[in-house]
This record gives C-alpha cells, sequence and structure tokens, in this order.
C-alpha cells in the first residue's frame, strides 16, 4: 500500500494559465474523489469517480474546471483560466468499492496560488 | 443537504489531560456514517475513528473515542492522554449517499487543537 499520490505537491501560476493535477489512487481503490480545501476551512467536495465514470459534481466545479480518469486509474484535474480565488489546496482521496465504513484515504494534496 | 458543525474554532489542551471536541450534525437519513480526521500542519488527512448510525457502542480507537449521542445529533471526539504530537486541525466528516452511486464525506469546518507542555 503506498498510499494516494497527488503532483505536483506545489504549483504557482499566473491568473489566465491552465493547470493541471494528477492523482494516483490506491491501486485496488475504484473510488476516487476531489476535494478543494481554502486555508483554516474544511474540505469541500468537487467531483467522484467509481472507476472511470465521473458521478458526481459539485456546483463548485464551475466549467472552468474538468476532472478525468480515462482507464480507472490515476486521475487529472484541470483548472483553466485560473483566476485567484481558485487558490487552495486540493486533495484527492480513494477509497475501496465495499464498505460505508471505509474511510477515505487522502494524498498530501497539490497546493495551487494564483498570482 | 447533510450539515456538519464544529463550534470551536480553536482549543489549547495541556499535555496529558484529555480534551472533548464537539461536532454537530445534520441529516434526514437514517443510516448515516460519522468520520474524525487529523490534519497536522504538514496538511495530510489521516483517519482516526469512524461511528455508524446504527453502531450501539461509542467506537474507540487507542486513545481515541467518541461520544455519540443520536438523539442528539452528537458525535464528539475525545483525545485522552494528549501529546504535543496530538497538535493539529480535527474535522468531523458525515458519509452522504450520492445518488448515482457510492457515497462522499460532508466535512465540518474544523477544530484547531494546540497542546501545551
Amino acid at each position: 500500500d503506498t498510499g494516494v499520490s497527488q503532483d505536483p505537491r506545489h504549483k504557482i501560476t499566473k491568473r489566465g494559465q491552465n493547470v493541471t493535477f494528477r492523482c494516483d489512487p490506491i491501486s485496488e481503490h475504484n473510488r476516487l474523489y476531489w476535494y478543494r480545501q481554502t486555508l483554516g476551512q474544511g474540505p469541500e467536495f468537487l467531483t467522484y469517480f467509481q472507476n472511470e465514470a465521473q458521478l458526481e459534481k459539485s456546483r463548485l466545479l464551475s466549467d472552468r474546471f474538468s476532472a478525468e480518469r480515462p482507464k480507472g486509474s490515476f486521475s487529472t484535474l484541470e483548472i483553466q483560466r485560473t483566476e485567484q480565488g481558485d487558490s487552495a489546496m486540493y486533495l484527492c482521496a480513494s477509497s475501496p468499492l465495499t464498505g460505508g465504513s471505509s474511510p477515505l484515504h487522502f494524498g498530501n494534496g497539490t497546493r495551487l496560488t494564483v498570482t | 443537504a447533510q450539515k456538519i458543525t464544529q463550534t470551536q474554532p480553536g482549543m489549547f489542551v495541556q499535555e496529558k489531560e484529555a480534551v472533548t471536541l464537539d461536532c454537530t450534525y445534520d441529516t434526514s437519513d437514517q443510516s448515516y456514517g460519522l468520520f474524525w480526521y487529523k490534519q497536522p500542519s504538514s496538511g495530510e488527512m489521516i483517519f482516526l475513528i469512524y461511528q455508524g448510525s446504527y453502531d450501539e457502542q461509542n467506537a474507540t480507537e487507542g486513545r481515541y473515542s467518541l461520544n455519540f449521542q443520536k438523539a442528539r445529533k452528537s458525535a464528539n471526539l475525545v483525545i485522552s492522554a494528549s501529546q504535543l504530537g496530538d497538535s493539529a486541525m480535527y474535522f468531523c466528516a458525515m458519509r452522504e449517499v450520492i445518488k448515482a452511486a457510492g457515497n462522499k464525506l460532508t466535512f465540518g469546518g474544523g477544530t484547531r487543537v494546540l497542546v501545551k507542555p
């Protein structure tokens, strides 16, 4: 169990640029989640995949945001035309398919700073 | 929609003492689950303890225990014998069923705990 891996750990970009983050979940986990966390707040749900299917998207996920999980393994989160309000920690988590008591296993996150 | 409320933004606790972190929730579901996570300054979210709505006994995991009062809709975390390494943000979260399939967690705003030597 190598844990959930996220890349990069930090990203600084200028307003208006596009950024892409990658998440590698725990290998046997079918479920993958993206959350956003701003300073001093709890994580907010963005989107959820079961295998390669994106089954839920939050209203927080504007049309500038897109997430994919093409082969049901790793996932990418892209933000187009970044804005300063996008500055946050982006957390990826995974969990197995069965068991409502199974916790989400989180990666260390990607911290995005938009200047 | 489900809601998690953590009313204590920050707390100090003396090393070796116990501390209780409050969490209240609001849901119309009969079946639900409650989770507590710890987030140190390094940023990773560490799962601590889980309580199912139908569990008759309060959950315990080492120095962590959950004071679950279903009628009051509260799920307070108790950390016994606090250690300096317990200094962190603590988040309460509720499992919410996603209509298509699966579930997700909804988090509260967190409580920052600082353990004093």
